[in-house]
C-alpha cells in the first residue's frame, strides 16, 4: 500500500473514445504528477500540480486534459488518441515537508 | 537545468554478485538525491535517499553515499538476490522545495540464479 491509488489499473480504448484516468492520495500532500513511462523512453513529467493549481505542463498535447478538484484527487482525461499515446501512466505525489515522491502503481494504457 | 545520468543498462548478474549502478548528477547548490526501484508490472517505489552532502541512504542491503565532490551518489549492494530484477532510477529534487522531481533513464538489472 503506497497511499497513491490509481485506477483502472489496466485499460484499452480506441482512438475516438473518451476515457479518464484517476488518482486519489490519502497522504496529505499538496503537490501531484502525472508522468508517463513508454517503453525504451525515460520517465516523462506531463503535468504538475500544487495545492489544486496547475503549476506545470510539459508541452503535453491537448488530447490529454488534466484536472484537479482538491489536493487528494487528480484526474487525467482522455479523448482522440494515437496508438503512440499506449504507455503506463503514472501518478505521484509529495509534500513541502518530505522531498520524495510517492507514486501509484499506474494505469496501462493501450490505445487502438 | 537540473539532469541525472545513470549508466546504461541492461545489467545482467549472477546471484550474490556485486553490485554497482552509477548516477551523476547537474543541478545548483544541495539537491535532495533518490534511488527508485520499478519491479515489473508495478510503480516506482522509493529505496533509499540522501538530503545533504556526505549523507548514506540504505534499505534492504543498497546503499548510496551522497558525494558533492564528484556530484555522484552511485548505488550498491554487496550481494545481489533474482529479486533484486527490477529497473532502477536515480532522482533528484532542487535544493529549495521545487516540486519538480528529476529522473534518470533508468538501468535494468536481470540477476539470475
Amino acid at each position: 500500500e503506497t497511499g497513491v491509488t490509481q485506477t483502472p489499473r489496466h485499460l484499452v480504448m480506441g482512438m475516438t473514445n473518451k476515457k479518464s484516468l484517476k488518482c486519489e492520495q490519502h497522504l496529505g500532500h499538496n503537490a501531484m504528477y502525472w508522468y508517463k513511462q513508454s517503453a525504451k523512453k525515460p520517465l516523462e513529467l506531463m503535468f504538475v500540480y500544487n495545492f489544486k493549481e496547475q503549476t506545470e505542463n510539459n508541452s503535453v498535447p491537448s488530447r490529454f486534459s488534466p484536472e484537479c478538484p482538491n489536493s487528494s484527487h487528480l484526474f487525467l482525461h482522455l479523448h482522440t488518441l494515437q496508438p503512440e499515446d499506449s504507455a503506463l501512466y503514472l501518478c505521484a505525489s509529495s509534500s513541502l515537508s518530505h522531498t520524495e515522491a510517492f507514486f501509484g502503481q499506474g494505469t496501462r494504457l493501450t490505445v487502438v | 537545468g537540473d539532469s541525472v545520468t545513470q549508466m546504461e543498462g541492461p545489467v545482467t548478474l549472477s546471484e550474490e554478485a556485486f553490485l554497482t549502478i552509477n548516477c551523476t548528477y547537474t543541478a545548483t547548490g544541495y539537491p535532495s538525491l533518490f534511488w527508485y526501484v520499478q519491479y515489473p508490472g508495478e510503480g516506482l517505489q522509493l529505496l533509499l535517499k540522501a538530503t545533504k552532502a556526505d549523507d548514506k541512504g540504505s534499505n534492504k542491503g543498497f546503499e548510496a553515499t551522497y558525494r558533492k565532490e564528484t556530484t555522484s551518489f552511485h548505488l550498491e549492494k554487496g550481494s545481489v538476490q533474482v529479486s533484486d530484477s527490477a529497473v532502477y532510477f536515480c532522482a533528484l529534487r532542487a535544493q529549495g522545495g521545487s516540486e519538480k522531481l528529476v529522473f534518470g533513464k533508468g538501468t535494468k538489472l536481470t540477476v539470475n540464479p
